[in-house]
């Protein structure tokens, strides 16, 4: 099975600390998104890139996070100086841009626990 | 703005009929879908939806009104493994996918 691969799956992180997460999307998939979602919400849109460009970015997106990939195949998405309201599942997804249907097909997610 | 509409929880019976209402109002419209996703896990893909009517896909169904700005998830025969939510999300004029908060179904014996 080569679906998308997120690694880790858990982190557990001190407040102030820097973590770094890890996408690896469906090969043959040109987009990858990074999603962040909290008990009983949907996922909140928070970039993707097409290859490796970063074509968006959400408004709502503090500059202690960043995200790259840089030869437009993995992903990583790093949050400094974490705070507690960071705690949250970190949601990659990946797509075959067709400007149709583009089902995107999610990872397990990292949950992060800020203490 | 852009909102996502769907109900926060329901409850239905083992082997009943259940219909997830989701209304939405979007800048532009590429597309609806439903995810499905069990407690803890991510959300997998159930259906799309771009042209107005039902689409049919064994014990779940889909329909649009694009005019209406309204969807629904039909569940047949209801098996106890359907407990989760059910995420209604849009693909905007972006081509974006904007999320609802999501359904949570409970399925009673």
């Amino acid at each position: 099975d080569t679906g998308v691969s997120q690694n880790p799956r858990h982190k557990i992180t001190k407040r102030g600390q820097n973590v770094t997460f890890r996408c690896d999307p469906i090969s043959e998939h040109n987009r990858l998104y990074w999603y962040r979602q909290t008990l009983g919400q949907g996922p909140e849109f928070l970039t993707y890139f097409q290859n490796e460009a970063q074509l968006e970015k959400s408004r709502l997106l503090s500059d202690r996070f960043s995200a790259e990939r840089p030869k437009g195949s993995f992903s990583t998405l790093e949050i400094q100086r974490t705070e507690q309201g960071d705690s949250a599942m970190y949601l990659c997804a990946s797509s075959s841009w067709t400007g149709g249907d583009n089902e995107q097909y999610f990872g397990p997610g990292t949950r992060l626990t800020v203490t | 703005g852009q909102n996502i509409d769907q109900p926060t929880e329901m409850t239905a019976t083992e082997g009943a009929i259940v219909q997830i209402n989701c209304t939405y109002q979007t800048s532009g419209f590429n597309g609806l879908f439903w995810y499905q996703q069990h407690a803890g896990e991510a959300p997998t893909f159930l259906s799309y939806n771009v042209l107005d009517g039902l689409e049919e896909k064994g014990r779940f169904s889909s329909f649009l009104s694009r005019s209406k700005g309204y969807s629904y998830l039909l569940l047949k025969e209801l098996q106890m493994k359907d407990s989760a939510s059910y995420l209604c999300a849009v693909m905007d004029s972006n081509y974006q996918l904007i999320w609802g908060a999501g359904t949570k179904l409970i399925i009673k014996p």
